[in-house]
């Protein structure tokens, strides 16, 4: 049981185009989700929080504007990454949580964007 | 500001013998605790956790301690194997929601 999916695991594409990121919780209804940024062999860094049929709350220094954050169901979060640049190439993580006291985060496998 | 942080950056075991992984965390606050292994190229995966009450929780081949009076915690795994290698990271919850805070992570790598 909990598992998450993302979509596409890997996207290369041109600078000034938009790019969306699926993340779906599979066996299970995902009240919370979350969007990370990684890079290479550093830690994980929180860019936003999404609840389902509410604006997504986004950290310190991320742009609203430029990761746009849907979450349309308990089931699927999308990201998009707009007029994307070089800059933005990272590893993108999609975390799921259920309701509880304790909240325990389910990953997704993670997409690779490359901005040419 | 609050922190989770990790003694060493790298583990270098002989396969077979059992690895210790610690975590120092810095909000008294926290009442959650996890930890993730993470392979090359992929998204963390669950290992075990522990809450606040409980001082220690085994698992398959884990075992996690929690010391609340040094704000310590560890990821114990015994004998070892190649699949072990990996970064692991622990991280803390401390708040009504569900976000967590991360440590640097530790990089585990086991010799044959």
């Amino acid at each position: 049981g909990a598992v998450v999916s993302q979509h596409p695991s890997r996207v290369i594409c041109k600078s000034g185009t938009s790019v969306k990121i699926e993340c779906r919780s599979l066996d299970f209804q995902a009240t919370t989700m979350f969007w990370y940024r990684q890079f290479p062999k550093q830690s994980l860094m929180l860019m936003a929080t999404s609840n389902e049929g509410s604006k997504a709350t986004y950290e310190q220094g991320v742009e609203k504007d430029k990761f746009l954050i849907n979450h349309a169901s308990l089931t699927l979060s999308t990201l998009t990454v707009t007029s994307a640049h070089p800059e933005d190439s990272s590893f993108y993580i999609c975390s799921a949580t259920t309701s509880g006291v304790f909240h325990t985060q389910y990953f997704g496998p993670g997409t690779r964007l490359t901005v040419l | 500001g609050e922190s989770v942080g990790l003694h060493l950056p790298t583990l270098s075991v002989q396969e077979g013998d059992n690895s210790i992984i610690n975590c120092a965390y810095s909000n008294s606050a926290s009442d959650y605790f996890i930890w993730y292994k993470q392979e090359s190229g992929k998204g963390p995966q669950f290992i075990i956790d522990i809450r606040s009450n409980m001082d220690k929780r085994q698992g398959q081949r884990v075992t996690v301690l929690l010391n609340k009076t040094v704000k310590h915690l560890s990821l114990q795994i015994a004998a070892t194997q190649p699949g072990d290698s990996a970064v692991y990271f622990c991280a803390e919850n401390s708040g009504a929601n569900s976000k967590l805070t991360f440590g640097k992570g530790i990089t585990l790598s086991v010799r044959p």
